[in-house]
């Protein structure tokens, strides 16, 4: 089945540092690829997503490259804010099998960005 | 009020008691979902909504029980839970179900803890 992975946590950087978080995926058709982000005390928001291979999505400062040979998506920031400091999810909405328009996520990345 | 939203934003319950969530979007979606987020765990999809019609149950226990009125609106009754069901219960809606790469939009959740 589908199933997507992302590197362990927490991460803890300083302002301005270069962020990365690595997301890969397992799936049986040809997903659409998100990055969703959870601030303390809130639902999920959308952060950015990519629909085909090489598409890249970006959002405040976030970008994330859907790569098809390396079946990645991992979400990049150049720097990092106080305000980044959340839990990030990737996920996927995969068209093939029984998961059909349906999103699998990642166990979550907790970001924390001191000042 | 926008978005999607979700009452209580806490609830304590004992394993005898019975109560319901409810979730609510004003975003003319018509496709609505329950997810349940626990501590260092995926999300966990439970249930599926599109047009008020129960599309997906992800083998979740019948202690559960969705029920969707019209399109604006979701509950999950709670009855005879476990300490283990505590955890946060998350509503989301999209267009519809069958769209990849739609993107869902979710409401704050409910922190439910079981005693």
């Amino acid at each position: 089945g589908d199933s997507v992975t992302q590197m362990e946590g927490p991460v803890t950087l300083s302002e301005e540092a270069f962020l990365t978080i690595n997301c890969t995926y397992t799936a049986t058709g040809y997903p659409s690829l998100f990055w969703y982000v959870q601030y303390p005390g809130e639902g999920l928001q959308l952060l950015l997503k990519a629909t085909k291979a090489d598409d890249k999505g970006s959002n405040k400062g976030f970008e994330a490259t859907y790569r098809k040979e390396t079946t990645s998506f991992h979400l990049e920031k150049g720097s990092v804010q106080v305000s980044d400091s959340a839990v990030y999810f990737c996920a996927l909405s995969d068209k093939g099998g029984t998961s059909y328009g349906k999103l699998t996520f990642g166990q979550g990345t907790i970001l924390t960005v001191h000042p | 009020e926008t978005g999607v939203t979700q009452t209580p934003r806490h609830l304590v319950m004992g394993m005898t008691n019975k109560k319901s969530l409810k979730c609510e979007q004003h975003l003319g979606h018509n496709a609505m979902y329950w997810y349940k987020q626990s501590a260092k765990k995926p999300l966990e999809l439970m249930f599926v909504y599109n047009f008020k019609e129960q599309t997906e149950n992800n083998s979740v226990p019948s202690r559960f029980s969705p029920e969707c009125p019209n399109s604006s609106h979701l509950f999950l009754h709670l009855h005879t839970l476990q300490p283990e069901d505590s955890a946060l219960y998350l509503c989301a809606s999209s267009p519809q179900v069958s769209g990849v790469g739609e993107t869902q939009y979710f409401g704050p959740g409910t922190r439910l803890l079981v005693l």
